[in-house]
Order: C-alpha cells, then structure tokens, then sequence
C-alpha cells in the first residue's frame, strides 16, 4: 500500500539556520503531496502542497519540491525562526484514495 | 469563520463506559474523516464519510464506530472504550477533489484508565 517516510526527529536548530525535513514517499500511480503543520496544542494546518511532478509548494518561506524520479517531497526553510516550532508532517494522496501520513517530525529552534 | 470543532477537547474516562466526541464542520464539505495520533505513529485514519449515510473504515477502525446523519456532524463512538485506545484524536473533512485540502479540529485527548 501507499506510504511516507520521513525523518522523526528531533530536529534543534538555532534561529536562522537552513531547515530540511525529509519525505520519500510509495504509491501507486501520481499521488498529491502535502506538508502540513500542527503547533503545540493544535490541530494540523496544511503548509503546501504540489500536484504533479516538478510542481514547488511554498508558504510562510517554506519551499518543497515533487520530485518523481526520486520520490520525494523535501521541506526546506532557508531561514527559520522560534515560531517555526512545531511538528510537521508529510502527507499524499492517490486519485481516489484516502490520505496516507508520515509519522511527523518535531522542530525546535532556539533563539 | 470555517473551521472544524470538536467536543471534549480533554476526556478521562475508565475502561468500558460509552462515550462520544463530536465532531462538526461548518464548511459543507462532503467528506469527513477521524484520525488518531500516537508517537512515532502519526497520524492513522479511524473511519470517514464520502458524504451522508455513507460511510467506510480506514486503517485502524477496530472499537470504534460513526454515524453521519447529517452532513455537517460527524460522531465518534467508543462503545466499549480500553487503554489502548487513550490516545490524541482528531477529526477532519474537506470537499472532494484530489488536491483538495483537509481542515482539522484542534484535537481530542483521550485517556482511558
């Protein structure tokens, strides 16, 4: 069946260093790819997502690119703050199909 | 505004007595799903709905059960509730669509003694 894997963390970075989370992901055929967040007490929030290969997401300065031929959907941040706190996770979704997640990664950032 | 509520947002409970967490979405999407987060698990889907009077189990539907009457409501029943079911849940819904996003409620946590 369809899966994602991703780093689980955690992550500790200082503020204003470069984030990479990474996601591979398994399915059959062409999946959509998202990242969502969720912050302390919180449900998840989508951050982005892409829809075909080569597609980039990006919100709140956070980037992520589909990549078919390595099947992956990396989340990067060129500059991260202490807000970015919070655990993130990777998501697909095959035509037809029910939503598959990864089982999240936990950001720290210190000041 | 849009969103996605649920009701408790924190229940303790004992082994075996019946409970119910709600669920509603104001959104008038079709599709509604429950989910629970355990660590280093993520996030695994219970059951959901393709809309009204319809629905289907996910992953890890066992000593669960749902009930859509109506679209916007969407009820998650423990009939018989055991500690392995303490958990953090959460439920979510969306239109249809393959792109389409999914919103969530702020969660409930579970704990069942």
């Amino acid at each position: 069946g369809d899966s994602v894997t991703q780093m689980e963390g955690p992550v500790t970075l200082s503020e204003e260093a470069f984030l990479t989370i990474n996601c591979t992901y398994t399915a059959t055929g062409y999946p959509s790819l998202f990242w969502y967040v969720q912050y302390p007490g919180e449900g998840l929030q989508l951050l982005l997502k892409a829809t075909k290969a080569d597609d980039k997401g990006s919100n709140k300065g956070f980037e992520a690119t589909y990549r078919k031929e390595t099947t992956s959907f990396h989340l990067e941040k060129g500059s991260v703050q202490v807000s970015d706190s919070a655990v993130y996770f990777c998501a697909l979704r095959a035509k037809g199909q029910n939503f598959v997640f990864g089982p999240g990664t936990r950001l720290s950032v210190l000041p | 505004e849009a969103q996605v509520t649920q009701n408790p947002r924190y229940l303790i409970t004992v082994t075996g007595k019946k409970l119910t967490v709600t669920c509603s979405q104001n959104m008038n999407h079709e599709y509604m799903s429950w989910y629970r987060q355990d660590p280093g698990l993520g996030l695994r889907q219970i059951y959901y709905s393709m809309n009204v009077e319809v629905t289907d189990k996910g992953d890890v539907p066992e000593g669960y059960k749902v009930s859509r009457k109506e679209k916007r409501n969407f009820p998650l029943i423990l009939e018989s509730p055991s500690p392995n079911q303490t958990s953090l849940y959460f439920c979510a819904s969306r239109t249809s669509g393959r792109a389409d996003t999914q919103y969530f409620g702020p969660g409930t946590r579970l704990t069942v003694l």
